[in-house]
């Protein structure tokens, strides 16, 4: 198994601009998790999807985030307008439904993403 | 609601040291607990769990053991290496709570030095 892959790596944009985080999840894992890394705040929740539909997005911080899942083998995180405190390594995770609880999360390499 | 409490970092010790990093947690139900290490530059991976009072997880040297009692999921190792330093999460994760979300402590950046 390929694990969780996220893409791009790293990605530098400048302020203003739009930017999308892709995310694939571990084939056959029905939860998928969008975690905000950053060294003021640590790491924060900001979505998760049960089968494609989005449960909680509360931890979302404005109308600029959103995020998608289309299908059960992609999701992306979209920020429109990027401004420079959106700053931060982006994470997504993924965790099989029937022992979430016992398992944990998968987490992908995360996407640093520098706005400037 | 659920939380997790970690001792504060950095915590930095000599190689062969012997390590502990408290994590104490408050939570209703059996929740499963968790420790993650993330590496520099990478993302955060699985360690060790347990899944009801008294289990202890284990792995790569590293332990830890669920005191329901005191509420707590310390990690310890014996001796540790250059190569553990990294930032250690305890987290919980209760099925019936939060929809078996994840909680996770602040993180708690080990260093150890040759």
């Amino acid at each position: 198994d390929a694990g969780v892959i996220q893409s791009p790596r790293h990605e530098v944009t400048e302020m203003g601009q739009e930017v999308t985080l892709r995310c694939k999840p571990i084939s056959g894992h029905d939860y998928l998790f969008w975690y905000r890394q950053t060294m003021m705040r640590g790491l924060e929740l900001l979505i998760y999807f049960n089968n494609n539909v989005p449960i909680d997005d509360s931890g979302m911080p404005e109308d600029r985030f959103s995020a998608k899942m289309p299908n059960a083998s992609f999701s992306t995180l979209k920020i429109q307008p990027s401004e420079p405190r959106d700053s931060a390594v982006y994470f997504c995770a993924s965790s099989p439904y029937r022992d979430r609880g016992l398992s944990g999360y998968t987490f992908g390499s995360g996407t640093r993403l520098t706005v400037v | 609601g659920d939380s997790v409490t970690q001792m504060e970092g950095p915590v930095t010790l000599s190689e062969e040291a012997f390590l502990t990093i408290n994590c104490t947690y408050t939570a209703t139900g059996y929740p499963s607990l968790f420790w993650y290490v993330q590496y520099p530059g990478e993302g955060l991976q699985l360690l060790l769990k347990a899944t009801k009072a008294d289990d202890k997880g284990s792995n790569k040297g590293f332990e830890a053991t669920y005191r329901k009692e005191t509420t707590s999921f310390h990690l310890e190792k014996g001796s540790v290496q250059v190569s553990d330093s990294a930032v250690y999460f305890c987290a919980l994760s209760s099925y019936y709570n939060q929809g078996g979300k994840l909680i996770f402590g602040q993180g708690t950046e080990l260093s150890v030095k040759p």
